[in-house]
């Protein structure tokens, strides 16, 4: 158990509807960060933010946000689905998002659109 | 549940053997390089990491090695158990204009015969 926690676990939904995954980084963590990962593009890194605000940002779609609320959990908002969102989303933290920090990964959210 | 590509290299080893799991990374200014494991339904875990001022790295029953020249890492496993059944990814990291980037490799399977 890394000791980050993500919510739902699974999340079945249709196409054109909107989601929002939860996360709680470990105690401590400053940071967290949001990955996607599909059968054909691997683990993919979506976005960072530090202590509420946005660090880096990687291949995220204009159609997904996310944000980090003032007691650090992170939500992870993707709207206007469609059937190529399907995929696993992990959250990751890390203490203070330096280069050199360990991420500790979640259990993931399988999301699958129909 | 089944987390990542079906199509991954594959490494089939003898419980007690060794086992070496290699890695292609792309981007010569990566500093810091990371693998990770992947069991099934799980969320990729923390393994080794290595420093790019570094050419090897000493863990538990594992050692990752850093040939910058030729941009390759590889990681050791000694007497490989059935609990190492898992996939592997290296990781780089670097920075740009957009911050920190972690990039994960495609993963390869390990798969402990017993």
């Amino acid at each position: 158990d890394s000791g980050v926690t993500q919510t739902p676990k699974h999340l079945i939904t249709a196409t054109g509807q909107r989601v929002t995954l939860r996360c709680s980084p470990r105690s401590g963590d400053l940071s967290v960060y949001w990955y996607q990962q599909s059968l054909d593009q691997g683990l993919q890194f979506l976005i960072q933010y530090y202590n509420g605000e946005e660090r880096a940002k990687g291949n995220i779609l204009e159609r997904f946000s996310a944000q980090q609320f003032p007691d650090l959990h992170s939500e992870l908002n993707l709207s206007s689905l469609e059937l190529g969102d399907s995929a696993l989303y992990f959250c990751a933290s890390s203490v203070s998002g330096g280069v050199t920090d360990t991420q500790y990964f979640g259990p993931g959210t399988r999301l699958t659109v129909l | 549940g089944e987390s990542v590509g079906l199509h991954l290299p594959t490494l089939s080893v003898q419980e007690g053997d060794n086992s070496i799991i290699n890695c292609a990374y792309s981007n010569s200014a990566s500093d810091y390089f990371i693998w990770y494991k992947q069991e099934s339904g799980k969320g990729p875990q923390f393994i080794i990491d290595i420093r790019s001022n570094m050419d090897k790295r000493q863990g538990q029953r594992v050692t990752v090695l850093l040939n910058k020249t030729v941009k390759h890492l590889s990681l050791q496993i000694a007497a490989t158990q059935p609990g190492d059944s898992a996939v592997y990814f290296c990781a780089e990291t670097y920075s740009n204009n957009a911050g920190n980037m972690l990039t994960f490799g495609g993963g390869t399977r390990l798969m402990v015969k017993p």
